[in-house]
């Protein structure tokens, strides 16, 4: 099983500052990585996918990075609405699919 | 547009058997696998298994096998999943969700308790 580790658990920043969140792959994933965002009381919700492609509705300062094992969601510029928990995911290993355990991006 | 609904909370005793639907619109059903998610109180993602609807064939998470059934049924566009001999760490919400994870249902809170 491909194991993802995120970091950090829980990230404290103000809204205007720089997100950098972290997921790294016990194994070689290609480009199968995805990120979502998770409110609470919400379903997950597709943020990038195939490492960097952002899908519907989230605007620019989602920046999503990497190759190989280690991967990177950048949030340029926090808004009050980008607070939330994110999960990366792979699906390198086809149909069998794995999350990392999430990290909080929490007010600071 | 695509809607997944599922069906209403539940409460279990330990070893019952919990069946979930889910019930889609806005596409066609066997264009797209449909996966199921778990996740525990305060706790990340999991994720169970897949279904196709075209042809019925699954594939299950190792951590799930022989305790969990996904079906389909075509003729009104609604995904099943059963989670058998119920314990209290499955206490969770389980989400339906289809294709590449575009598209989720509510999510479906499963509590078990005696």
């Amino acid at each position: 099983e491909i194991v993802l580790t995120q970091s950090p658990a829980t990230l404290s920043l103000s809204p205007g500052e720089r997100a950098t969140l972290s997921c790294r792959a016990s194994q070689n994933v290609s480009n199968y990585l995805a990120w979502y965002q998770q409110k609470p009381g919400q379903a997950p919700r597709l943020l990038i996918y195939d490492v960097s492609n952002r899908a519907t509705g989230f605007p620019a300062r989602f920046i999503g990075s990497g190759s190989g094992t280690d991967f990177t969601l950048t949030i340029s510029s926090l808004e009050p609405e980008d607070f939330a928990v994110y999960y990366c995911q792979q699906r390198s290993s086809w149909p069998l699919i794995t999350f990392g355990q999430g990290t909080r991006l929490e007010i600071k | 547009e695509v809607q997944l609904v599922q069906s209403g909370s539940e409460v279990k005793k330990p070893g019952a058997t919990v069946k979930i639907s889910c019930k889609v619109s806005g596409y066609t059903f066997s264009d797209f696998y449909m996966q199921w998610v778990q996740q525990a109180p305060g706790k990340g993602l999991e994720w169970l298994g897949l279904l196709d609807p075209e042809d019925g064939k699954t594939k299950y998470a190792e951590k799930f096998q022989g305790r969990l059934t996904l079906t389909a049924d075509k003729s009104t566009d609604t995904a099943y999943m059963e989670l058998s001999s119920l314990r209290s760490e499955d206490t969770a919400v389980y989400y339906c969700t289809t294709g590449l994870f575009v598209n989720w249902g509510q999510g479906t809170l499963v509590t078990v308790s005696s």
